[in-house]
């Protein structure tokens, strides 16, 4: 299986700050890397897939890079709603597996 | 406006089953894979299986496999899982997914807003 490594597993920034989230895979996975949010008591929300493109609505100060195994997600300038955990997905192979997620605070 | 509501959690005992179901609407329903994916009171989010746009595959995360069946009533607009032989470790919120791409898909667009189960005597 697949493991993926998030880090930080958690931060605290403040508002108007840039975070930025690593996801670390065991192997290539090429591009077949999605991220997600999800915010206390709700169901995660789709942010970005194939590592860099957005999913339709999502705003773009959110924006995801790398391939093979090295991967980020970068929030620029956050804002209340953003303070919510982060998960990375990969879907290269089966079983899927998600990271271990990265919550951010508010400092 | 694509929506998936769950349904069909709730309290069960260790041993038993319990079939938790997913309404698709605003997509045509028969054109995508569809996944679950449950969450542990206070940990993260655990894969647990897809099933493509027809039902003809199906996978299953291992900790799932035998005890957990997907399936999907196209007709219905409906994915299901059947969860049986349920143990407390399988407490959580079980969310549906859909997946966009051929077969059984690749990543995950919509989320439903999931069903709790708890296994407990």
């Amino acid at each position: 299986d697949i493991q993926l490594t998030q880090s930080p597993s958690s931060l605290s920034a403040s508002v108007g700050d840039r975070v930025i989230i690593t996801c670390r895979a065991s192997q290539d996975i090429s591009n077949a890397l999605a991220w997600f949010q999800q915010r206390p008591g709700k169901a995660p929300k789709s942010l970005i897939y194939g590592a860099s493109s957005l999913q339709e609505g999502v705003p773009s100060k959110f924006t995801g890079d790398g391939s093979g195994t090295d991967f980020t997600l970068t929030i620029s300038s956050l804002q209340p709603e953003d303070f919510a955990t982060y998960y990375c997905q990969q879907y290269n192979s089966y079983p899927r597996t998600f990271g271990q997620g990265t919550k951010v605070e508010i400092k | 406006q694509v929506q998936l509501v769950e349904s069909g959690g709730g309290v069960v005992q260790p041993g038993r089953s319990l079939r938790l179901s997913c309404a698709v609407s605003g997509v045509t329903f028969s054109s995508y894979a569809m996944q679950w994916v449950r969450q542990a009171p206070g940990k993260g989010l655990e894969w647990v299986a897809v099933i493509s746009y027809d039902g003809s595959k199906t996978f299953y995360a291992d900790s799932m496999k035998g005890r957990f069946t997907i399936s999907r009533d196209n007709s219905k607009n409906t994915l299901y899982l059947q969860m049986n032989s349920l143990k407390p470790d399988d407490t959580a919120v079980y969310y549906c997914a859909r997946v966009l791409g051929s077969n059984t898909g690749t990543y995950i667009d919509y989320w439903g807003q999931g069903t709790p189960v708890t296994v407990s005597s």
